[in-house]
């Protein structure tokens, strides 16, 4: 089984609301990343949770804030976003960070929408 | 540094066509390389990875991509093209370092004509 499950599906907000976005994977992996994407562009990756331990940030603003309260589950907080933020969020998550442990699983995406 | 280019950003076949979408990496070390299916409002699915084993690659839906490292090309093909290949492709390199990132190229969008 390699499947990645994110939810909600899509999400309405408002520039002053705050709102979660959840990825949960069972397949022991231990490594959970998420990733923006505009239309008709590829990923760009923003965390990467290794161990339950941030360990890479792209320099992303602070409107974003990633939690990993276990090693199945990876939150993103969102909080006073923009408009150009509106874009679909995608989670994924590989068994480790190197060699083919990177072999990374994606779910379904969150359509997120800054009004 | 590592980078990905995918050449056409735009194919078309016909149905029952071969499907050839092109992918050159630079590496300065031993590369691992991966072919992703996007469907519309989807998420990504991993069609097939090279990991330094076997250089033809074998993956879902009858696509396959050799790894050719006098070319540096990870070519993605399928035999006969179905409507339902319709989608958007891409093709990623894994970044040394053991950091778990991910470099993709821009992608191409796969049209299959009736």
């Amino acid at each position: 089984d390699t499947e990645v499950t994110q939810t909600p599906k899509h999400l309405v907000m408002g520039m002053t609301n705050k709102k979660s976005l959840k990825c949960e994977q069972h397949m022991g992996h231990r490594a959970m990343y998420w990733y923006k994407q505009k239309a008709k562009k590829p990923p760009e990756l923003m965390f990467v949770y290794s161990y339950e331990k941030l360990s890479i940030n792209e320099s992303v603003p602070s409107r974003f804030s990633p939690e990993c309260p276990n090693s199945s589950l990876l939150n993103l907080h969102l909080h006073a976003l923009q408009p150009e933020d509106s874009a679909l969020y995608l989670c994924a998550s590989s068994q480790g960070t190197s060699g083919a442990e990177e072999t990374q699983y994606f779910g379904p995406g969150t359509r997120l929408l800054v009004l | 540094a590592q980078s990905v280019t995918q050449l056409g950003s735009h194919v078309s076949v016909s149905e029952g066509a071969l499907v050839l979408l092109r992918c050159n990496y630079s590496s300065s070390v031993p590369p691992y390389l991966f072919w992703y299916v996007q469907y519309p409002n989807q998420g990504l699915q991993l069609l097939l990875k090279y990991t330094s084993a076997a250089t033809l690659v074998k993956g879902i839906n009858g696509f396959e991509a050799e790894f050719k490292k006098s070319e540096t090309s990870f070519h993605l093909t399928k035999p006969s093209a179905h409507m339902s290949d319709a989608a958007e492709y891409f093709c990623a390199v894994s970044r040394s370092g053991n950091t778990g990132k991910l470099i993709f190229g821009q992608g191409t969008t796969l049209q299959v004509k009736p």
